[in-house]
């Protein structure tokens, strides 16, 4: 059975704090792991992994993936009261079988910064 | 224009009604997906159309009938449901099944009494 699990489930920083989200997985025919920030309600997309070792970067925002070792990882620097959000890891699996096409997401983690 | 709209936003039914959650995109995506969230998890698949045919439906009760009347537009009809349907109904959409990269709308609150 696929697995996404994320870690912590949970976080509460102070603003400017640096923080560090992990996402591993197990799945069959992998294609690409994607993050998302979901505020109230529509989870927004972040990222995109495809590529071993390749690090995304958006503003504050960076993610790296490993596939040798089935995890990646998202980082926010200098965080703000706006970054508060649950944060979201799925990975899609390739075409080939039935399940193509089909996002798995991890529980998630609620990341909250105060003032 | 970037967007996923879904009506309504809220919707509260018992559980004799038949109702009609509506979504709406206008990016030339080919591939639609209906998922549902409860309060504190994560969204789950409940079923993907891909070139407006039904290509994954993930064991959802019949009391859940999609429909995909053209590209742009997916429905999802409700009858008979339980209070245990009630939760956030999110659409999504993407350029192809393959893409991965799913735009989601705001979702509809559903509330079953």
């Amino acid at each position: 059975e696929d697995k996404v699990v994320q870690s912590p489930l949970s976080l509460v920083v102070h603003e400017g704090d640096t923080v560090t989200l992990n996402c591993s997985y197990e799945v069959t025919n992998f294609r690409s792991l994607l993050w998302y920030k979901q505020e109230k309600k529509a989870p927004t997309f972040l990222f995109m992994l495809t590529s071993s070792g390749i690090e995304k970067k958006s503003g504050r925002l960076s993610s790296i993936l490993d596939k040798k070792e089935l995890f990646s990882i998202l980082n926010i620097t200098a965080t703000q009261t706006g970054d508060s959000a649950i944060y979201l890891c799925a990975v899609i699996k390739d075409a080939g079988g039935t399940s193509y096409g089909k996002l798995t997401f991890g529980q998630g983690t609620i990341l909250t910064v105060h003032p | 224009d970037t967007e996923v709209t879904q009506t309504p936003k809220h919707l509260v039914m018992g559980m004799t009604n038949k109702k009609s959650l509506k979504c709406e995109q206008h990016m030339g995506h080919r591939a639609m997906y209906w998922y549902k969230q409860k309060a504190k998890k994560p969204p789950e698949l409940m079923f993907v159309y891909s070139y407006e045919k039904l290509s994954i439906n993930e064991s959802v009760p019949s009391r859940f009938s999609p429909e995909c009347p053209n590209s742009s537009l997916l429905n999802l009809h409700l009858h008979a449901l339980q209070p245990e349907d009630s939760a956030l109904y999110l659409c999504a959409s993407s350029q192809t099944r393959n893409e991965g990269k799913l735009f989601f709308g705001s979702g509809t609150q559903l509330s079953v009494l």
